[in-house]
């Protein structure tokens, strides 16, 4: 298994801009997650599914943040419109959601920056 | 909701010496603890966990301990070597027990490990 994959891995754009970030978790896992990470707030859960299912977002920012989770191998984030106070790196997170494996597989993030 | 305190921050340790970072956890209902390494630039990823039925886990120069009672679990790393030198992140979770989807974790703020060669 290629591991999660997400893309981009970088994105550039500029204020009021919308921006799509991409999530595909490892086949046959039953949970998934997405992060972001600054300096200034460390390793923040933004939204989470079990199933496809979103069951916590809690710390989704604000309205402008949304995500979906359409089938079981593909997530989006997506930020509209976008502010300087968005950058951050975004990681997506995929667990096999078992009892005895609660294991989270981060992929490798993608960076953005809001000018 | 769960809240999850790390210390030190940074820690900067001579290469064989040991390293010990410290949590602590709110919700006495937590009960899986995970330890995460992410190297500069890289993804966090999972080095050593344990479950609260245990007190204590190795991994070879990692080991992690938990006090249930004082609800705070630590990460122990022997012999260090340059290449330990990384954030450490701990976080906590309630583990469920059906196989139907994993509860989210609640990580720590982090410590920054320094190995001095």
């Amino acid at each position: 298994d290629a591991g999660v994959i997400q893309s981009p891995r970088h994105e550039v754009t500029e204020m009021g801009q919308e921006v799509t970030l991409r999530c595909k978790p490892i086949s046959g896992h039953n949970s998934l997650f997405w992060y972001r990470q600054t300096m200034m707030r460390g390793l923040e859960l933004l939204i989470y599914f079990n199933n496809n299912v979103p069951i916590d977002d809690s710390g989704m920012p604000e309205d402008r943040f949304s995500a979906k989770m359409p089938n079981a191998s593909f997530s989006t984030l997506k930020i509209q419109p976008s502010e300087p106070r968005d950058s951050a790196v975004y990681f997506c997170a995929s667990s096999p959601g078992t009892s005895r494996n609660n294991e989270q597989f981060f992929g490798p993030g993608t960076r953005l920056t809001v000018l | 909701g769960e809240n999850v305190e790390q210390h030190p921050s940074t820690l900067s340790v001579q290469e064989g010496d040991s390293a010990v970072i410290k949590c602590t956890y709110s919700d006495s209902a937590s009960n899986y603890f995970p330890w995460y390494k992410q190297e500069l630039g890289k993804r966090p990823q999972l080095i050593i966990d344990i479950r609260s039925n245990v007190g204590e886990k190795k991994d070879q120069r990692i080991a992690v301990t938990l006090n249930k009672t004082a609800k705070h679990f630590s990460l122990h790393i022997t012999e260090t070597q340059p290449e330990d030198s990384a954030v450490y992140f701990c976080a906590a979770s309630k583990s469920r027990l059906s196989n139907f989807g994993n509860e989210k974790l609640t990580f720590g703020t982090g410590t920054r490990l320094t190995i001095i060669p």
